[in-house]
């Protein structure tokens, strides 16, 4: 089966930078992708890492290391509004399954 | 985009009766389509993953006979909470893949069922 963990709760101030790690057990790996949930919405894609590496999208950027089974999902110049429930996810044991996903991170930035 | 809409978006049940969900890929053509539950503060779990035209996979612990889904068409799949019970009150998430690209998947806005 697949088994994700990170960190339960976060907490930042506006301008800060944070970073939510992720580690993973897979029986078969088709990339990290992180979604962010705002309460009471649904997950809005961010980003996915397929390949080891930085991917980089505007404030957001996310790392895998394919080796570590670990990634990370970096926020830069927060805002009030990055406050959300962040969720690492992998697919199923075979290509084309569904999005299995850790139990999220809640961020809170203050001011 | 790819958009993916459900309806309704919130339902107030009686305990005992039965309701349905409508989750709609709208501009694409969906081959699967995946279900999930978030009870507050938790993390999304897949219940079961329906494809276009035969029965769904559902997952370990979750009823069949219970969470009926129906994928009839390439943009249609309907879960249907039968004899509804306040447990059964929760966030849910319907999920669209389109044929052909297989790692990306997309989310309905969610469906709020509270049993009274």
């Amino acid at each position: 089966g697949q088994s994700l963990e990170q960190p339960s709760e976060v907490t930042a101030v506006e301008g800060a930078i944070v970073q939510i790690n992720c580690t993973y057990q897979t029986s078969g790996f088709y990339g990290l992708s992180w979604y962010q949930q705002h309460d009471g919405g649904a997950p809005t894609f961010l980003s996915y890492n397929g390949l080891d590496g930085l991917e980089e999208t505007g404030r957001f950027s996310s790392f895998l290391s394919r080796s570590d089974s670990y990634g990370y999902l970096l926020l830069q110049e927060l805002q009030m509004k990055d406050s959300a429930s962040y969720f690492c996810a992998v697919r199923g044991a075979q290509a084309g399954t569904a999005l299995i996903f850790g139990k999220g991170t809640t961020l809170s930035v203050s001011s | 985009g790819a958009v993916v809409s459900q309806h309704p978006s919130r339902v107030i049940c009686k305990s005992g009766t039965s309701v349905k969900i409508e989750c709609r890929s709208l501009d694409f053509q969906a081959t699967t389509m995946f279900w999930y539950r978030q009870f507050p503060k938790q993390s999304l779990m897949l219940m079961a993953t329906s494809n276009e035209g035969s029965k769904a996979t559902y997952e370990q612990g979750v009823e069949k006979d219970k969470f009926l889904i129906n994928h009839a068409s390439l943009t249609l799949s309907t879960l249907t909470v039968t004899s509804a019970h306040p447990e059964d009150s929760s966030f849910y998430i319907c999920s669209a893949r389109e044929g052909g690209r297989a790692y990306e998947q997309y989310f309905g806005p969610g469906t709020r069922l509270t049993v009274t």
